[in-house]
């Protein structure tokens, strides 16, 4: 059974810190890792989308890698801002998508 | 970019009614869609996956006679809850999968803004 997590659960950090959010998944089947952005009470918002043949994808301050090899994927915020704050999700696609628990992200002014 | 909709965004119903949320894909045909569940501090569990014209595949402990699904068209798929209760009190939201994007791998679904359900 295909599982995803993430750590951490939670974090904060002052404004301008570059931080890294961790995605673990247990089925290397997977052929699409993607991150999502969920504002409180609101959907998701599709942030990147990294394929299996790929290793990352860039957006802006925001950098993706996959290592499927290891079953891990992180998500690079560089420069952060206060309006980065929200739950960050990781979901692995093998089929059908699996989603994390997310990392709720704070960032203080 | 390819947008999702939900009707309504908030309900409030009394225990034993039924409620019907709609989920509309508007710029883009979808033969898929997903119905997903999220209750507080928690992720998203899948429910169930749409397709149009067919019946409701459901994920194992989900209720198919509690929760009712039609897609009846490539743009709109129904979550009907029926006999609500207050466990049912939920974030549902659904998705839409685009398969205009080339190759069976690089699907892309796009997420409606979710519906607040609160059973009373």
């Amino acid at each position: 059974k295909q599982e995803v997590t993430q750590i951490p659960a939670a974090l904060s950090v002052p404004e301008g810190e570059n931080l890294v959010l961790n995605c673990s998944f247990t089925d290397s089947a997977i052929y699409n890792l993607q991150w999502f952005r969920q504002d409180p009470g609101k959907g998701l918002t599709s942030l990147l989308l990294i394929q299996s043949s790929q290793r990352e994808q860039t957006s802006g301050r925001l950098n993706a890698s996959l290592d499927k090899s290891s079953g891990r994927s992180t998500l690079y915020i560089a420069a952060s801002q206060p309006g980065d704050s929200a739950t960050y999700l990781c979901a692995g696609q093998g089929g059908k998508l699996i989603f994390g628990q997310g990392t709720e992200l704070s960032v203080k002014p | 970019g390819a947008v999702v909709s939900q009707h309504p965004s908030r309900v409030i119903c009394k225990s034993g009614t039924s409620v019907k949320i709609e989920c509309r894909s508007l710029d883009f045909q979808a033969t898929t869609m997903f119905w997903y569940r999220q209750f507080p501090k928690q992720s998203l569990m899948l429910m169930a996956t749409s397709n149009e014209g067919s019946k409701a595949t459901y994920e194992q402990g989900v209720e198919k006679d509690k929760f009712l699904i039609n897609h009846a068209s490539l743009t709109l798929s129904t979550l009907t809850v029926t006999s609500a209760h207050p466990e049912d009190s939920s974030f549902y939201i659904c998705s839409a999968r685009d398969y205009r994007a080339s190759g069976l791998n690089t699907d892309t679904q796009y997420f409606g803004p979710g519906t607040r359900l609160t059973v009373l």
